[in-house]
């Protein structure tokens, strides 16, 4: 167990819907990454957010947006689904705004019919 | 822009035998980490090790070591005395330590490893 805690952990939902995905960091930790995980691009890096403020962007679309709250849990907003978003969505967390070494979460399983 | 390849899309090993999984990356600077991340069927990434670039020492862990060759910007996993637990997808990964891309992971494509009894 990483300590850090993801919900849900399986998500079926229908093209053009929206969804939260939620990430608890480990205690003391505070980055947050997002990645997903799909057949076609691999694992990739979406995003970063250190201490509430967003730190990096990676291949993030457009229609999908996250943030960390005060408390230091993120949320990763997935709207006008499609097809191809289907996959899985990992957030992992780090001590600094830099990482030696990040833990996973368990991961959500995104399916869009 | 920073790549990892990972050439091998699959390995088997006979148990208790040894495997290498090969790993190369690109990149221009000269700070970063380099990591290997196991992935077993229950989806979890789990950390397996870590390697500093500015350390000339291979680092290791138990049954896992990795070769580092920071000129030829190779970095393979050696699992010695393999355990069936030890099936899984490998990545490799890479995080450069300053700048702006404060630790991102960039990932390989992954080597599914097949451990036979």
């Amino acid at each position: 167990d990483s300590g850090v805690t993801q919900t849900p952990k399986h998500l079926i939902t229908a093209t053009g819907q929206r969804v939260t995905l939620r990430c608890s960091p480990r205690s003391g930790d505070l980055s947050v990454y997002w990645y997903q995980q799909s057949l076609d691009q691999g694992l990739q890096f979406l995003i970063q957010y250190y201490n509430g403020e967003e730190r990096a962007k990676g291949n993030i679309l457009e229609r999908f947006s996250a943030q960390q709250f005060p408390d230091l849990h993120s949320e990763l907003n997935l709207s006008s689904l499609e097809l191809g978003d289907s996959a899985l969505y990992f957030c992992a967390s780090t001590a600094g705004a830099t990482s030696r070494e990040q833990y996973f979460g368990p991961g959500t399983r995104l399916t869009v019919t | 822009a920073q790549t990892v390849t990972q050439s091998q899309p699959e390995m088997s090993v006979q148990e208790a035998e040894t495997v290498t999984l090969s790993c190369t990356y690109d990149t221009s600077e000269s700070d970063y980490y380099l990591f290997w991340y196991k992935q077993p069927p229950s989806r979890q990434m789990i950390l397996v090790i870590r390697q500093e670039a500015y350390k000339q020492q291979n680092a290791t862990e138990n049954r896992f070591s990795v070769n580092f060759q920071k000129a030829a910007k190779s970095f393979s996993l050696k699992i010695s005395d393999s355990q069936l637990g030890d099936a899984a997808m490998y990545f490799c990964a890479y995080s450069y330590a300053g700048g702006t891309s404060y630790g991102k992971l960039t990932f390989g494509q992954g080597t599914i490893l097949t451990v036979h009894p």
